[in-house]
């Protein structure tokens, strides 16, 4: 079946630092979501990718869909103690989503 | 509209007893998932469903088994509970097919085998 490989596994920074997650599968992906979860929580919908090298904002939060739709980032600027949480991205296909293992941010403010 | 809810939100239970687990979609949405998830595992995808249809299956063995009813309210059921089937058990509702739409997932139910 379909897998997805995030890195990395673990973030901490400090208040104010950027933040990268990526997201990897070896086959072509239809479509990417990105989700979080803050402790305690449920996976809460952030963004959908779908075409070829797409890019999409979220305020301090940006996406990438990669040109061979097989790699996906979520980067974030200035992070923020309320950017704190799990983040999975999770590849689409027919009707069911695979996620990856997601990457768990720790910030110190 | 009112989120997906779950219930119950807790449930404690002892290995080879069974349980079942009830999930009511955002209304509207005829789509619902349900996935596992473990600290070791992360989050695994069980089943879809779709119109009272299971139109999709992980890789979990037959003692998980769900269904869906007319009104798009799911429900799950685990027979011969196992201790690895302690977990956090979350449902997620959409309008259209599981994987091409977004997910909207409902609280959980905490599930502690003893």
């Amino acid at each position: 079946g379909q897998q997805v490989m995030q890195i990395p596994q673990y973030q901490h920074v400090q208040e104010g630092e950027d933040f990268t997650t990526y997201c990897n599968s070896s086959t072509t992906l239809s479509n990417i979501q990105w989700y979080k979860q803050r402790p305690g929580g449920h996976p809460v919908f952030l963004i959908q990718l779908v075409k070829s090298g797409e890019v999409k904002k979220q305020k301090r939060l940006t996406f990438q869909f990669g040109e061979a739709k097989k790699n996906s980032s979520l980067h974030i600027t200035a992070t923020q103690t309320t950017d704190v949480g799990t983040y999975f991205c999770a590849a689409g296909s027919g009707s069911r989503l695979t996620f990856g293992e997601g990457t768990q941010l720790t910030v110190n403010p | 509209k009112a989120g997906v809810t779950q219930t119950p939100r807790y449930l404690i239970k002892t290995r080879g007893q069974q349980v079942t687990l009830s999930c009511s979609p955002i209304s509207g949405h005829r789509s619902v998932s349900w996935y596992q998830q473990t600290p070791g595992q992360g989050l695994q995808f069980l089943f879809e469903y779709f119109s009272e249809t299971q139109r999709n299956k992980g890789n979990f063995p037959g003692r998980f088994s769900g269904r869906q009813f007319s009104n798009s309210r799911s429900e799950m059921n685990v027979s011969t509970l196992e201790l690895g089937d302690s977990a956090l058990y979350l449902c997620a509702s959409s309008e259209l097919a599981g994987g091409q739409d977004t997910q909207y997932f409902g609280p959980g139910t905490r599930l502690t085998v003893l």
